[in-house]
């Protein structure tokens, strides 16, 4: 099946600092992608699609501002937490659709628990 | 927007049967998911529904009524590695973006 591979797995930060996480899909072309944030206890909330080749549709109450989203390839996603704050710290999951697959399975990589200090 | 709704949480006996629901609204619907998500893992997929109807896969079996806007999720056999929170997903729009529900935490007992 489909692998979706996400960089990296924890990352310990300073505030006020940005941090960087990649994702991407190793074994199809994803022209979408997706970026969820989860806290404890709690589903998953989707911040963004990200579109290679064009501008992130964040949902709403998302600051883009915030969280920059770059889709650069039909592989390869990147999700930036800019000038991090405790309040960010958070675990991040991508995800991508293959629709090669019959059922168009959404495929997560392993996701990024951020903490900010 | 979109609304997705699914009980909190749910206990069931070992080696029986358990029925978990997901209640939906939203517009431009693709699809709906299932997925199984342990504490601090990713989710996996579970079942995918476009039609009305049952999809059976082993163990489990996922249902859609795209009319009422209302799916369920059926385990049977329980074993105590079930435990585990359940999470209904909506497939919606253009982009066919993905948007989640509550989650269901599953505690299976002995």
């Amino acid at each position: 099946g489909a692998v979706v591979s996400q960089h990296p797995s924890w990352v310990i930060c300073k505030s006020g600092t940005s941090v960087k996480i990649e994702c991407r899909s190793l074994d199809f072309q994803a022209t979408t992608m997706f970026w969820y944030r989860q806290f404890p206890k709690q589903s998953l909330m989707l911040m963004a699609t990200s579109n290679e080749g064009s501008k992130a549709t964040y949902e709403q109450g998302v600051e883009k501002d915030k969280f920059l989203i770059n889709h650069a390839s039909l592989t390869l996603s990147t999700l930036t937490v800019t000038s991090a704050h405790p309040e960010d710290s958070s675990f991040y999951i991508c995800s991508a659709r293959d629709f090669a697959e019959y059922t168009g399975e959404l495929f997560f990589g392993e996701g990024s628990r951020l903490t900010v200090l | 927007g979109q609304n997705i709704d699914q009980p909190t949480e749910m206990t069931a006996t070992e080696g029986a049967i358990v029925q978990i629901n997901c209640t939906y609204q939203t517009s431009g619907f693709n699809g709906l998911f299932w997925y199984q998500q342990h504490a601090g893992e990713a989710p996996t997929f579970l079942s995918y529904n476009v039609l009305d109807g049952l999809e059976e896969k082993g163990r489990f079996s996922s249902f859609l009524s795209r009319s009422k806007g209302y799916s369920y999720l059926l385990l049977k056999e329980l074993q105590m590695k079930d435990s585990a929170s359940y999470l209904c997903a909506v497939s919606s729009g253009g982009y066919q973006k993905v948007t989640f529900g509550t989650g269901t935490k599953l505690q299976v007992i002995p």
